[in-house]
């Protein structure tokens, strides 16, 4: 049983860094690509990046690019966020979720609870 | 960057009546090399995390019931709910992937009317 468990989020000053870790168990973890989606509070979803499942393809969201990274872990089953130079519309609960592939051009199939940031003027 | 619209923003059908919403790209997520359609559907509660309902624009994902229908053309797609149950009250989601960014449509509401 496939599951996610994103932390790291929390409430930060713009300007400031937070990096948020999703753990994953109950799958081949290092045969997926793995996704980042966040929502504002409120609104609709938006996706942020993706990393293939052996980590040499990433790609981001025009609002995001520049600032954040992603990254993984395939010994500790671990996809990361570093997100820099937050900015207050960056505040969103964050979704680290499974991609149905290894590639970056994939649908995601599985998804977590989500961790909130909330970035602070 | 893919444009996705949603149409209608929110959509009332009485129970056990059909629901038809639609989502438009502003490219082609079709790709010829293998045909293969780049569109996939969401379903989201309030509270709750998005859930995969259908991908490849028609391909149903596991355990999703076969109320649930996807179709559509290389930009024209559309999601079908063959009789509407309490229980699909929600907000629905289409996303393209099939180049980076993806992108994902703004979201319809679905009530009971």
């Amino acid at each position: 049983q496939v599951h996610l468990v994103e932390s790291g989020g929390g409430v930060v000053q713009a300007g400031r860094s937070l990096r948020l870790s999703c753990a994953a168990s109950g799958f081949a973890f290092s045969t997926y690509a793995m996704h980042w989606v966040r929502q504002a509070p409120g609104k609709g979803l938006e996706w942020v990046t993706v990393l293939s499942s052996d980590g040499t393809n990433e790609y981001y969201a025009d609002s995001v690019k520049g600032r954040f990274t992603i990254s993984r872990d395939n010994s500790q089953n671990t996809v990361y966020l570093q997100m820099n130079s937050l900015r207050v519309e960056d505040t969103a609960i964050y979704y680290c979720a499974k991609a149905g592939c290894g590639g970056t051009r994939c649908y995601s199939n599985r998804w977590g609870q989500g961790t909130l940031v909330t970035v602070s003027s | 960057d893919i444009v996705m619209t949603q149409s209608p923003d929110s959509l009332a059908v009485s129970l056990g009546e059909r629901a038809t919403i639609n989502c438009k790209s502003s490219q082609s997520v079709l790709d010829s090399s293998n045909n293969y359609k780049y569109l996939a559907w969401y379903q989201q509660k309030p509270g709750q995390p998005p859930k995969l309902l259908i991908y490849w624009a028609s391909t149903r994902e596991s355990g999703v019931p076969d109320r649930f229908s996807g179709s559509g053309s290389g930009t024209d797609f559309t999601l079908t709910i063959s009789s509407l149950q309490a229980e699909d009250v929600a907000v629905y989601y289409c996303l393209q992937y099939y180049s980076s960014p993806h992108t994902f449509g703004q979201g319809t509401k679905l009530e009971i009317k």
